[in-house]
């Protein structure tokens, strides 16, 4: 079956801009999660939405925000980019919300000049 | 709040060496552990877990073993392939539902030679 998909891949922006990224979980999966991974900070937790709510939120500041569709597509934006929001923003899906479930996408890499 | 320590390398080895990977955690009550394997250009992969204390996990000749008492995970396996080099984490979740999401060490990068 298909697997978790983000789009676009690849992104360039401007600092200041906004920015949307997409994530098409797999067939029946119900929960979304997301994360950033820069080279300084590693791995770090965004947010999760389960049928359409957010259920949990990392400690990130408000211009991160996402939205979970009827479909279970997520798309997650940030507004006001900085320099330090350059990085590979990856989604995982799970049909339970169990972390053990996941599948992860190949990441969007988002660069902000 | 909590936390995830391994060794960030890189690591190089020969072929058919012994691996281990060091890993240790902070966390209140009892977390799920978690080995994920990044290769390039792609996004991450569940390797093997363990729920309780005690477990072990294995998964492609990888092993791992909950040790509460030394709040450990370390990741082994017996003779790496060069197909073995990648970035592995690793990571703890609170609970084990997606809601809390997973906090991750900094990763380690393997490298094998032939």
């Amino acid at each position: 079956k298909a697997g978790v998909t983000q789009t676009p891949r690849y992104l360039i922006k401007t600092r200041g801009q906004q920015v949307t990224l997409s994530c098409s979980p797999i067939s029946g999966h119900r929960s979304v999660s997301w994360y950033q991974q820069t080279p300084g900070q590693g791995l770090q937790f965004l947010f999760e939405y389960f049928s359409e709510t957010q259920r949990n939120k990392g400690n990130f500041p408000g211009r991160f925000s996402g939205r979970q569709f009827s479909n279970s597509r997520s798309e997650m934006n940030v507004s006001t980019l900085e320099l330090g929001d350059s990085a590979l923003y990856l989604c995982a899906s799970s049909r339970s919300g169990a972390v053990y479930e996941q599948y992860f996408g190949p990441g969007t890499r988002l660069t902000v000049t | 709040g909590d936390s995830v320590t391994q060794m960030e390398g890189p690591v190089t080895l020969s072929e058919e060496a012994f691996l281990t990977i060091n890993c240790t955690y902070t966390a209140t009550g009892y977390p799920s552990l978690f080995w994920y394997v990044q290769y390039p250009g792609e996004g991450l992969q569940l390797l093997l877990k363990a729920t309780k204390a005690d477990d072990k996990g294995s998964n492609k000749g990888f092993e791992a073993t909950y040790r509460k008492e030394t709040t450990s995970f370390h990741l082994e396996k017996g003779s790496v392939q060069v197909s073995d080099s990648a970035v592995y984490f690793c990571a703890l979740s609170a609970t084990g539902g997606g809601a809390d999401g997973l906090t991750f060490g900094k990763g380690t990068h393997l490298i094998i030679q032939p």
